[in-house]
């Protein structure tokens, strides 16, 4: 167990609806990063923040995405309109970055499903 | 661009040999290494990472990475593979502390009794 968590752990959804998770990271770590990761693939860059700076987005981040962190604590990433293509695992990461490591610790993951 | 190849999608090996799991990558800059293990159903589990220095590095579970500066490697191997070490693997670079990681397809370890 990392510490860093992750609501819900599985959810299904049909098309066309609005999701959002939640992950709540080491509150000392003051870097979190969401991934997303697809079947037989490794895990993709979505954006990260540090506090409650988003500092960075990847192009996989469409208009349809918005990730806020507004107290540099806890995270949540938001997808609206979903489509089938947004199946996938949802992992969130907190980097230690006080503590001089460089490693990223993840969190269970969250499991979408669009139906 | 930075990248990472794992060209294996799954390796086998029988309870007590060695294993190699292989990992190269591509990246402006020095490199920050990094293996995860994952397990179904579970997030990734940090098991090493190179920054600098001995280019031979130990992790958790008995894992060791070797960097390669010249074939821009860095294989995972354990000297005697255990059953409970099958998951699946993944490397990841980065070129800077504290920014995002860009992890390879992973490897698929089935370690058989």
């Amino acid at each position: 167990d990392t510490g860093v968590s992750q609501d819900p752990r599985h959810k299904i959804t049909k098309r066309g609806q609005n999701v959002t998770f939640r992950c709540d990271p080491i509150s000392e770590h003051n870097r979190l990063y969401w991934y997303r990761q697809t079947l037989g693939q490794g895990p993709e860059f979505l954006t990260y923040f540090q506090n409650e700076a988003q500092l960075e987005k990847s192009r996989l981040l469409s208009d349809r995405f918005s990730a806020e962190r507004p107290k540099g604590s806890f995270s949540t990433l938001e997808i609206q309109r979903t489509e089938q293509g947004d199946s996938a695992m949802y992992l969130c990461a907190n980097h230690p970055y006080d503590r001089g490591v460089s490693e990223q610790y993840f969190g269970p993951g969250t499991r979408l499903t669009v139906t | 661009a930075q990248s990472v190849a794992q060209p294996e999608d799954q390796v086998n090996v029988a309870e007590g040999n060695p294993l190699t799991v292989k990992c190269t990558y591509s990246v402006s800059g020095n490199p920050y290494l990094f293996w995860y293990v994952q397990y179904p159903n579970r997030g990734l589990q940090f098991l090493l990472k190179y920054i600098t220095g001995d280019n031979l590095v130990k992790g958790s579970y008995g894992f060791e990475a070797e960097f390669n500066k010249s074939q821009t490697s860095f294989h995972l191997k354990k000297p005697s593979a255990l059953v409970s070490d099958s998951a699946l693997y993944f490397c990841a670079v980065s070129n800077q502390a504290g920014t995002a990681l860009i992890f390879g397809k992973g490897t698929t370890l089935s370690v058989s009794s």
